[in-house]
């Protein structure tokens, strides 16, 4: 059975820089073909994907935060984890992480998600 | 990448066909797939690859995918149905995915 569970601080500051934890099980991050990605959502609007990092160490941004964004995993701790800096306001939202084949290139199972607010 | 716009709304009476478009260049090339989502939940997938249904999902729910649209069908819809859905692709040209812009369906 696949869980995945998203931790992080809730309050950030305007330009400080977000480190969000994705702590998974029931698969491992160094089998072919699985990867785990982060979307956000802000309140009321719709899902947008972040990044995504593959069981070869290969990752992928949104173009248009990639400056913003590092993805990186720890296998042996079954976690991924997002930083994102310079927030800003706008980037309140909910923060999921999912796990992903390249069979589908689907998100087939996600984490509850975790409320971020960005403000001083 | 590509964007992927779908209509902001759908309206559909108990029992009757609901359809949910998703429009974008190229979106036929690639597999779609879509996700429900009811208020203050995660999202679930309900199509992957075009047309496949993951286990559990009813076979109310399919998909398809041609030319510059992919659609959601949900036949004989039910109210527990009423959510927001969202179409998603991966961009084979640049490897990125992308999530449309999504759609309530309200049943009444």
């Amino acid at each position: 059975q696949i869980t995945l569970k998203e931790s992080g601080l809730p309050l950030v500051k305007p330009t400080q820089t977000l480190t969000l934890t994705c702590t998974f099980s029931g698969f491992s991050l160094s089998t072919v073909g699985v990867g785990v990605g982060w979307i956000r959502q802000p309140p009321g609007k719709a899902l947008e994907w972040l990044a995504l990092i593959y069981w070869d160490d290969v990752e992928r941004y949104s173009p248009s935060l990639q400056s913003r964004l590092t993805i990186t995993k720890d296998t042996s701790k079954n976690q991924v984890v997002l930083t994102m800096t310079y927030m800003d306001p706008m980037d309140t939202a909910t923060y999921y992480c999912a796990h992903n084949t390249i069979t589908g290139r689907s998100f087939d199972f996600w984490g509850q998600g975790t409320l971020v607010t960005v403000s001083s | 990448s590509f964007e992927l716009t779908q209509p902001p709304s759908v309206s559909v009476s108990p029992g009757q066909t609901a359809s949910i478009t998703c429009s974008g260049d190229r979106v036929g090339e690639e597999y779609a797939c879509w996700y429900q989502q009811k208020p203050g939940q995660s999202p679930v997938l309900v199509i992957y690859q075009d047309t496949q249904r993951p286990s559990g999902i009813p076979e109310r729910f399919s998909g398809s995918n041609s030319g510059n649209t992919a659609t959601l069908t949900i036949s004989g819809t039910q109210p527990m149905d009423e959510a927001d859905y969202y179409c998603q692709a991966w961009d084979s040209t640049t490897a990125l995915y992308v999530f449309g812009t999504g759609t309530k369906v309200t049943v009444l």
